[in-house]
């Protein structure tokens, strides 16, 4: 069976410092990937998509970037954190040409 | 832009009672529309989806209706149960020939499902 895993589940880093969350997909090849992020009080807004190694794509302008250097790996980074990017990131896949996705159990970022 | 809209930000149901949670679009392009349901500091997990070829799918205590003239969907949960209590999310996608465009969700900003016992 399929999983997804992501780490760290909790994070506090302080402005200006950097960023990387890992998710990685077990029990499947060649997934679509995708990172979402929940601001408080509002609902997930697509940030990343993947649909290959070292293909992505941007769906926002932010300070955010993705990478994803093996087909189940899927990496949030920034270099330069910012107050605003603060809130709960959830990363997921999906097969191909299905709608449904599969999510992690999300990462709680707090920017001080 | 919302494209997808929770104009309720919570509903509160007697356990045993229907309850109904809605979901307007504006993308035309929308032809994909599924419910998630989110527990705190939980990933969403998928409930039940609709194509726009369907007025109407079914799973277990779960029905979803779709109006494409009005754009809206609603999900119904008969009966409720206090297990239920949750945040919903409704999301939408519009396919492509490529199909890529079937994971890229946008979602509605949910809904607070409470269900008293």
């Amino acid at each position: 069976s399929q999983t997804i895993h992501q780490w760290p589940a909790t994070l506090v880093q302080p402005v200006g410092s950097p960023l990387s969350l890992e998710c990685t997909v077990e029990g499947t090849s060649n997934p679509n990937l995708y990172w979402y992020r929940q601001a408080a009080g509002r609902g997930l807004q697509l940030l990343f998509y993947s649909v290959g190694i070292g293909q992505i794509s941007s769906e926002v302008p932010q300070n955010l970037s993705a990478s994803r250097p093996q087909d189940r790996q899927f990496i949030l980074s920034s270099k330069k954190l910012l107050l605003s990017d603060s809130g709960f990131y959830l990363c997921a896949w999906s097969g191909e040409n299905t709608g449904e996705l599969f999510f992690g159990e999300g990462s709680r970022l707090t920017v001080l | 832009d919302q494209q997808v809209k929770q104009n309720s930000p919570s509903l509160s149901v007697q356990e045993g009672r229907i309850s109904i949670l809605n979901c307007d679009y504006t993308n035309s392009m929308f032809d994909y529309f599924l419910w998630y349901k989110k527990y705190p500091a939980e990933g969403p997990t998928f409930l039940i989806s609709i194509s726009s070829i369907k007025d109407k799918n079914e799973d277990g205590r779960f029905t979803v209706f779709l109006n494409k003239s009005a754009k809206h969907l609603s999900l119904h949960i008969v009966p409720s149960q206090p297990g239920d209590s949750a945040v919903y999310f409704c999301a939408a996608s519009a396919g492509d020939a490529g199909g890529t465009s079937y994971g890229k969700l946008t979602f509605g900003q949910g809904t607070i499902l409470t269900v008293h016992p």
